[in-house]
């Protein structure tokens, strides 16, 4: 009964690979995020979805896709992989567009780039 | 500007005593909420506490307070009695309502050690 679920937790590939990570949250939450945390441990949002709809969309090269099949996923689709891109990445969910209320984190994915 | 400065890279505390982590924060929006974080080495992040910018009265959840002065811009979690278990790496994040993203803005961490 995982709240935020990711697969994979770990992904390793070689650079110029597409991939993908999934994300699904059964919450009931309108609003799901994509963050990356660095080496250095800082987090930094990539993406947010409400309601199926990108609201924002911060200045992430656009080899990085968000999709959102419904309200419960948004997958995470990377194209020609770059060693800077090897970071943890979380998905992340809340309920509604307010500030009120903690955002649901998933377990994270560690990517590796070679 | 950071939005978020958390100032203490790492702290150490000796088990059973409280610990201050400190948080400063930076906006003009009138209405925003302040959450802390937790992340163990298992990696995962750990929701702890809120704070909204109108709330009269400091939050607490169990072991965990937050000293939020609003003039100074400052909302430090306060750890009551340590245990072991609360080494870990803590964040401090902020929400706006004006910009109407709904993403947190994070501070670069601080990593708690407890002493035995």
């Amino acid at each position: 009964d995982t709240a935020v679920s990711q697969t994979p937790k770990y992904l390793v590939t070689q650079m110029g690979n597409d991939k993908s990570i999934k994300c699904e949250q059964n919450l009931g939450h309108d609003t799901m995020y994509w963050y990356k945390q660095d080496s250095k441990k800082f987090l930094k949002i990539m993406f947010s979805y409400n309601n199926k709809e990108l609201i924002i969309n911060e200045t992430v090269p656009n080899r990085f896709s968000p999709k959102s099949p419904d309200k419960a996923h948004l997958n995470l689709h990377i194209n020609s992989l770059e060693l800077g891109d090897s970071a943890v990445y979380f998905c992340a969910s809340s309920r509604g567009t307010s500030v009120v209320g903690e955002q649901f984190f998933g377990p994270g994915t560690r990517l590796t780039v070679l | 500007a950071q939005k978020i400065t958390q100032t203490q890279p790492g702290m150490f505390v000796q088990e059973k005593e409280a610990v201050t982590l400190d948080c400063t924060y930076d906006t003009s929006d009138p209405s925003y909420g302040l959450f802390w974080y937790k992340q163990p080495s298992s990696g995962e992040m750990i929701f702890l506490i809120y704070q909204g910018s109108y709330d009269q009265q400091n939050a607490t959840e169990g072991r965990y307070s937050l000293n939020f002065q609003k003039a100074r811009k400052s909302a430090n979690l306060v750890i009551s009695a340590s245990q072991l278990g609360d080494s870990a790496m803590y964040f401090c994040a902020m929400r706006e309502a004006q910009t109407g993203a709904n993403n947190l803005f994070f501070g670069t961490g601080t990593r708690l050690t407890v002493i035995p």
